[in-house]
């Protein structure tokens, strides 16, 4: 079935670091890709989106390409901030009878001022 | 505008008693998602409804588990006879019909989510 890996964490970085969150997926269709954020206390929200081969998602300074031929879809952010720091659900979305999600384990990252 | 609502935020119960949660999604989104977030682990998805009808159920754990959805807003999702590893957080998500507005896949809205603590 389709599935979703993405690196253990947690992650720590100091503010202003180099950002990369690793996701591959496994899926017999072509799926939609998304990248979920769950800040502490909050629901999860949408970070950012591709639907297709090669397409970049972005949002808040956090990126993502829609990688085909190595079935990836790593998270990058230039430089985080303290207020980044949270959980990063890697997912993605294929129709199978209804667009189900199926979501990886989850990254917390913790970002030190 | 209100966003996905869930209740009750939390609840514990005593092994063996059945449980009821609450999903009321974002007026106008037909679909509507169950998902089950345990410590330590990712989303695992449980269930879709489209309207009133289920066309995917292959996540629910076990027949202890089911859901019903009535007049295409409020669902409920029922444990019966919970047991200690169905502790967990239960979320609910809704969005758009795929389809609607063009595009394929409509972005799911989560709610905040009922944790469940069976003793």
């Amino acid at each position: 079935g389709d599935s979703v890996t993405q690196m253990e964490g947690p992650v720590t970085l100091s503010e202003e670091a180099f950002l990369t969150i690793n996701c591959t997926y496994t899926a017999t269709g072509y799926p939609s890709l998304f990248w979920y954020v769950q800040y502490p206390g909050e629901g999860l929200q949408l970070l950012l989106k591709a639907t297709k081969a090669d397409d970049k998602g972005s949002n808040k300074g956090f990126e993502a390409t829609y990688r085909k031929e190595t079935t990836s879809f790593h998270l990058e952010k230039g430089s985080v901030q303290v207020s980044d720091s949270a959980v990063y659900f890697c997912a993605l979305s294929a129709w199978g009878g209804g667009f189900k999600t199926i979501f990886g384990a989850g990254t917390r990252l913790f970002v030190k001022a | 505008g209100a966003g996905v609502s869930q209740s009750p935020s939390n609840k514990v119960t005593e092994k063996g008693k059945d449980v009821e949660l609450r999903c009321d999604p974002i007026s106008g989104h037909t679909a509507l998602y169950w998902y089950r977030q345990s410590l330590g682990q990712g989303l695992e998805f449980l269930i879709y409804f489209q309207g009133n009808s289920a066309p995917d159920k292959s996540g629910l754990p076990s027949d202890r588990f089911s859901a019903e959805r009535t007049g295409g807003s409020v669902s409920t999702l029922t444990i019966q006879r919970t047991q200690q590893e169905d502790s967990a957080v239960y979320l609910c998500a809704s969005s758009l019909a795929p389809g609607a507005g063009g595009s394929s896949y409509n972005e799911q809205f989560f709610g905040p989510g009922t944790r469940l603590t069976v003793l």
